[in-house]
């Protein structure tokens, strides 16, 4: 049972250029949110999709973006990079059970490094 | 807004001994979720154990157990006979339900480093 997948694992971008991060959900997965992990600090939810849609957002700008696929698999797209924007991207990925709520599960996450 | 602490920075404890991690959470939600994760120098972040707030039960999953305490909304994980593996930042979250329903995200703490030693 392959879990959520990410990729790339490192990138590394200039300020005001654009980035697409991808993210694969557990099989059997419909839900896929997205968090900024900024070093030293919990993850920060930035949005999450479902029926390719996005169904809540977190406080981020609409430099943040996403897409959801048929497949279940997402992206992050982020514009206009800037230096502040260099964190930890994790994907998580979930599906609702009844009377356990939604436990999400992660990847393994994105290393984006803005110089 | 619902609001997760941490108070401990790091923690140190001796393989094979128990160690708490605490976790102290603010909510008006009646029906609430508390989540530990556990984050290795890798950076996936592991799931390790849930607790509902209607839960009558402290959760358990293995070596990990969940200290619930309503009244006092702490929800402090218990790792018994630590191993070296076991050294890495321990994430407690819960689950905000969204206002216009039918989703849910996580707001998380701030983190404790757990170092085990031989």
């Amino acid at each position: 049972d392959a879990g959520v997948t990410q990729s790339p694992t490192h990138l590394i971008k200039t300020r005001g250029q654009q980035v697409t991060l991808r993210c694969s959900p557990k099989s059997g997965h419909d839900t896929v949110s997205w968090y900024q992990q900024a070093l030293g600090q919990g993850p920060q939810f930035i949005f999450q999709y479902y029926e390719e849609e996005e169904r809540q957002r977190g406080n981020f700008p609409d430099r943040f973006s996403g897409h959801q696929f048929p497949n279940y698999s997402s992206e992050l797209n982020v514009n206009a990079l800037l230096l502040g924007d260099s964190a930890l991207y994790l994907c998580a990925s979930s599906f609702p059970q009844a009377g356990y709520g939604e436990t999400q599960y992660f990847g393994p996450g994105t290393r984006l490094l803005v110089l | 807004a619902q609001k997760i602490t941490q108070t401990q920075p790091g923690m140190f404890v001796q393989e094979k001994e128990a160690v708490t991690l605490d976790c102290t959470y603010d909510t008006s939600d009646p029906s609430y979720g508390l989540f530990w994760y556990k984050q290795p120098s890798s950076g996936e972040m592991i799931f390790l154990i849930y607790q509902g707030s209607y839960d009558q039960q402290n959760a358990t999953e293995g070596r990990y157990s969940l200290n619930f305490q309503k009244a006092r909304k702490s929800a402090n994980l218990v790792i018994s006979a630590s191993q070296l593996g076991d050294s890495a930042m321990y994430f407690c979250a819960m689950r905000e339900l969204s206002s216009q329903g039918g989703s849910e995200k996580l707001v998380f703490g701030k983190g404790t480093k757990l170092t085990v030693n031989p």
